[in-house]
């Protein structure tokens, strides 16, 4: 079955970068887009970059463009997010999802890895 | 980017229809066939329950279900049970931000 494992996420200081995982399991992964959702602590889910399954187009959500990267390793059959320049405002669980099967929704989702930026 | 527009809570007692709504804009929930409905709840991921407005992906029971009219899309739960006590978001396909945007979530209560 679909499998999505985040790792990566901790604690980090303000204007500081992190790289996200996630481990994709279960099925043919190049054959698919990916995302990132975040959500801040109590509060809903917001869509943060998404990716085209052979990674030749990325789309980010404005506050994070210019110090996000999306990206994937298709050898590899994983998902990455590298995130630079962290504000406090970048505190939340982020969760990879696949994009559905010929449709723009999130049909499978991971655990989620926790990010926290505090000094 | 802007969300979506749902009711920040709906309730029903068991065996209640609950319908919930999510208003959007010609850009997003109007222009697209592309909103899907997740289910959350605390401390979990969220679950796909809808997609493409009113399908259901297997093993989700038909007492959910979607439909849309101009920009607002809804979500239907038929029969409600005490399982389906959770957050629920909405979501479409935006041509300004080319990503989704997400409603605020709605709580929904079993009385």
């Amino acid at each position: 079955q679909v499998q999505l494992v985040e790792s990566g996420g901790g604690v980090v200081q303000p204007g500081g970068s992190l790289r996200l995982s996630c481990a994709a399991s279960g099925f043919i992964f190049s054959a698919f887009g990916m995302h990132w959702v975040r959500q801040a602590p109590g509060k809903g889910l917001e869509w943060v970059a998404v990716i085209w399954h052979d990674g030749s187009k990325q789309y980010y959500m404005d506050s994070v463009k210019g110090r996000f990267t999306i990206s994937r390793d298709n050898s590899k059959n994983t998902l990455s997010l590298q995130m630079n320049s962290l504000g406090a405002d970048d505190t939340a669980v982020y969760y990879c999802a696949r994009v559905g099967p010929g449709g723009w929704y999130g049909d499978s989702w991971g655990q989620g890895t926790l990010v926290t930026v505090s000094s | 980017q802007s969300a979506l527009t749902q009711p920040r809570s709906v309730s029903g007692t068991p065996g209640q229809s609950v319908t919930i709504s999510c208003t959007g804009t010609s850009s997003d929930v109007g222009g697209y066939n592309s909103v899907s409905w997740y289910q959350q709840y605390p401390g979990r991921a969220p679950k796909l329950m809808i997609f493409d407005v009113s399908k259901r992906p297997s093993g989700v029971p038909d007492r959910f279900s979607g439909s849309k009219s101009v920009n607002t899309a809804s979500l239907t739960i038929s029969g409600l049970q005490a399982e389906d006590e959770a957050d629920y978001y909405c979501c479409s396909y935006s041509v300004t931000y080319n990503l989704g945007v997400f409603g605020g979530g709605t709580k929904v209560t079993v009385l």
